[in-house]
């Protein structure tokens, strides 16, 4: 079936460095969506690209979707304490469900 | 804000034991959802839910699961007879239609001992 495989695992950084998450899928999507999901917390949408090369930008996180539809990235600008969690990609599948990506979990050094 | 309520946060419950997992969706969200979360793992997709039948369901839906939507609010998970593997979160989630955006709920802490 359907799965998308997102890297790295683990990312810890200093606040005030960047951060990146990618997700690669071997087809094409018709979309996908970005969540994080703070510690002890639940999944909270961030974000759903649809075209190719999308680029969409929330304040010090901006989103891409590749021009192929096969992979996207999030990346935060000059990371703070509150962005601390696990940014998860998801692509939608039949029936409307949502495949997950492993997710990355976010640590932030203050 | 609407959002999706779960209850009970945390349940316990003994290997063998049938458990009732509840949810409220959003109000005029049409299509439901549960999906289960082993500790320190990714969301994994369990069912979804479209004019009161299945639409989807994962490998891990088995015959030990099933949804229903017993009147116009609430809807429910069910184990029938837990095992060990089961303990996970499960959360609920709802869409106003199936490439909606998902709003999940906070989550039921199933414990099996």
């Amino acid at each position: 079936g359907q799965q998308v495989m997102q890297i790295p695992q683990y990312q810890h950084v200093q606040e005030g460095e960047d951060f990146t998450t990618y997700c690669n899928s071997s087809t094409t999507l018709s979309n996908i969506q970005w969540y994080k999901q703070r510690p002890g917390g639940h999944p909270v949408f961030l974000i759903q690209l649809v075209k190719s090369g999308e680029v969409k930008k929330q304040k010090r996180l901006t989103f891409q979707f590749g021009e192929a539809k096969k992979n996207s990235s999030l990346h935060i600008t000059a990371t703070q304490t509150t962005d601390v969690g696990t940014y998860f990609c998801a692509v939608g599948g039949g029936g409307g469900k949502l495949i997950f990506g492993q997710g990355t979990e976010l640590s932030v050094k203050p | 804000e609407p959002e999706v309520t779960q209850t009970p946060s945390h349940q316990v419950t003994q290997m063998g034991q049938e458990v009732i997992l509840r949810c409220v969706p959003i109000s005029n969200h049409l299509y439901f959802y549960w999906y289960r979360q082993i500790l320190g793992q990714k969301v994994e997709f369990l069912v979804s839910f479209y004019n009161n039948e299945i639409s989807e369901k994962s490998e891990i839906f088995d015959d030990q699961f099933s949804v229903e939507r017993p009147d116009g609010s609430n809807f429910t998970l069910k184990i029938r007879s837990t095992k060990l593997e089961d303990s996970a979160m499960y959360f609920c989630a709802s869409s106003e239609a199936p490439k909606n955006i998902q709003y999940f709920g906070a989550g039921t802490r199933l414990s099996v001992l």
